[in-house]
């Protein structure tokens, strides 16, 4: 398995109140993702990182955003979190664009 | 947006039926990949097609992508109890440096 790990796995937070998930990768991939997955959507990309402080906005980017300032740690702050917000946050690594994405564990987001 | 539609959403079967699920959209891919994702864990790589009428088989599935390279299906032989998961496609584009996730479809295989 790609050395891949999210922290915390689990939150409870209160609407408005800023949040950071990190995502660290043992495995050097120039690629990472941070997706949400709800039912009935499937996973939705949120943003990537193409390299160290080379960042890109996804599909559903509105009140997101991340940071990248070593090869192995990808963080994702909610801003201001909302209600909507509620999910499950997975983040991918890839050693190429379109390449094979390996996932972490989730983290499992509610916002109260 | 790049759409990828997956179809059936669920499907609940007996052990030993044969199914198949289906993966399309309007758009050209430059490759198309399966995941199966158990509950509680991150999508796991089954395989990646890359040319026009592929066929790949891994065990008792059995994966093609359309000879235009805009739709592929899944097919499992004798499912079993192990196959149940929530399987997805995504498609890549030459251009871009991301996946297109479908919705995924949730299959339940009975004893």
């Amino acid at each position: 398995d790609a050395g891949i790990t999210q922290s915390p796995r689990h939150k409870v937070t209160e609407t408005g109140t800023p949040v950071t998930l990190r995502c660290h990768q043992t495995e050097n991939h120039r690629y990472m993702y941070w997706y949400r997955q709800d039912p009935g959507h499937g996973l939705r990309l949120i943003h990537y990182s193409y390299g160290v402080k080379d960042t890109d906005k996804g599909e559903v980017s509105d009140g997101y955003s991340v940071s990248r300032s070593k090869t192995e740690d990808f963080l994702l702050t909610l801003e201001s979190a909302t209600s909507s917000q509620t999910s499950v946050y997975f983040c991918a690594i890839s050693p190429g664009r379109q390449e094979t994405q390996y996932f972490g564990p989730g983290t499992r987001l509610l916002v109260l | 947006t790049q759409l990828l539609e997956q179809s059936p959403q669920f499907l609940s079967i007996q052990e030993g039926e044969n199914l198949t699920v289906y993966c399309n959209s309007s758009s050209v891919f430059s490759s198309l990949q399966w995941y199966r994702q158990e509950p509680g864990e991150g999508p796991v790589l089954l395989v990646t097609v890359v040319t026009g009428g592929e066929v790949k088989k891994l065990k008792r599935l059995t994966f093609q992508f359309g000879d235009a390279r805009k739709d592929s299906s899944l097919h499992i032989t004798a499912a079993q109890t192990g196959d149940t998961g929530l399987y997805l496609c995504a498609g890549g584009h030459n251009a871009g440096n991301m996946l297109t996730f479908g919705g995924g479809t949730r299959l339940m295989v009975k004893p």
